[in-house]
């Protein structure tokens, strides 16, 4: 079945420094999709990289980057040059059952970014 | 572009009504999805909708449901609401294929008393 894990709940981060959240997973479909999601407090899921398993780079958009390894199945999501916007909830997901509608998510990763 | 659209974004009900809540998806985009956000659960996947035909369902009672229109703008029903079902419901839409292109709406909050 279908799993994710995230296991730091909370961490810190130095404004301008760089920072990793971790995110490992469990899966019995042979093709799947990985998505890293930001929450502020407002509440909205904003959507940050995706990787499939299949790409054979890891995938990149402006800050982020996913550092996708697929025999230790992990997917850690690396944020450089940290903003005191990047303070929220950061989730993993992995898809379902082949579609990418269907996601599961790990806990989440609460990131506080410090002047 | 318009995102994806949830409304109402607030709302309280009490316990034994029903609430309908709506989501207009992103232009273009035939699959809308429903998830349930509570503390002690987390994001827990409701259902999927892909061209007005339930694609996926997750674990959850028959009080809750949910429909496609030929638009492709969705709605989920909650029957006899209970006090668990207070969460933040979000909304994602997306082309339907496995693009890595699923966009959240900014969700319903649903309190109920």
């Amino acid at each position: 079945a279908q799993k994710i894990t995230q296991t730091q709940p909370g961490m810190f981060v130095q404004e301008k420094e760089a920072v990793t959240l971790d995110c490992t997973y469990d899966t019995s479909d042979p093709s799947y999709g990985l998505f890293w999601y930001k929450q502020p407090s407002s509440g909205e899921m904003i959507f940050l990289i995706y990787q499939g398993s299949y790409d054979q780079q890891n995938a990149t958009e402006g800050r982020y980057s996913l550092n996708f390894q697929k025999a230790r199945k992990s997917a850690n999501l690396v944020i450089s040059a940290s903003q005191l916007g990047d303070s929220a909830m950061y989730f993993c997901a992995i898809t379902y059952g082949g579609s990418q509608g269907n996601l599961i998510f790990g806990k989440g990763t609460k990131l506080s970014v410090k002047p | 572009k318009a995102g994806v659209t949830q409304t109402p974004r607030y709302l309280i009900k009490t316990r034994g009504q029903q609430v309908t809540l709506s989501c207009s998806p992103i232009s273009g985009h035939r699959s809308v999805s429903w998830y349930q956000q509570t503390p002690g659960q987390g994001l827990q996947f409701l259902f999927e909708y892909f061209s007005e035909t339930q694609r996926n369902k997750g674990n959850f009672p028959g009080r809750f449901s949910g429909r496609q229109f030929s638009n492709s703008r969705s709605e989920m029903n909650v029957s006899t609401l209970e006090l668990g079902d207070s969460a933040l419901y979000l909304c994602a839409s997306s082309k339907g294929q496995n693009t890595g292109e699923l966009f959240f709406g900014e969700g319903s909050r649903l309190t109920v008393l």
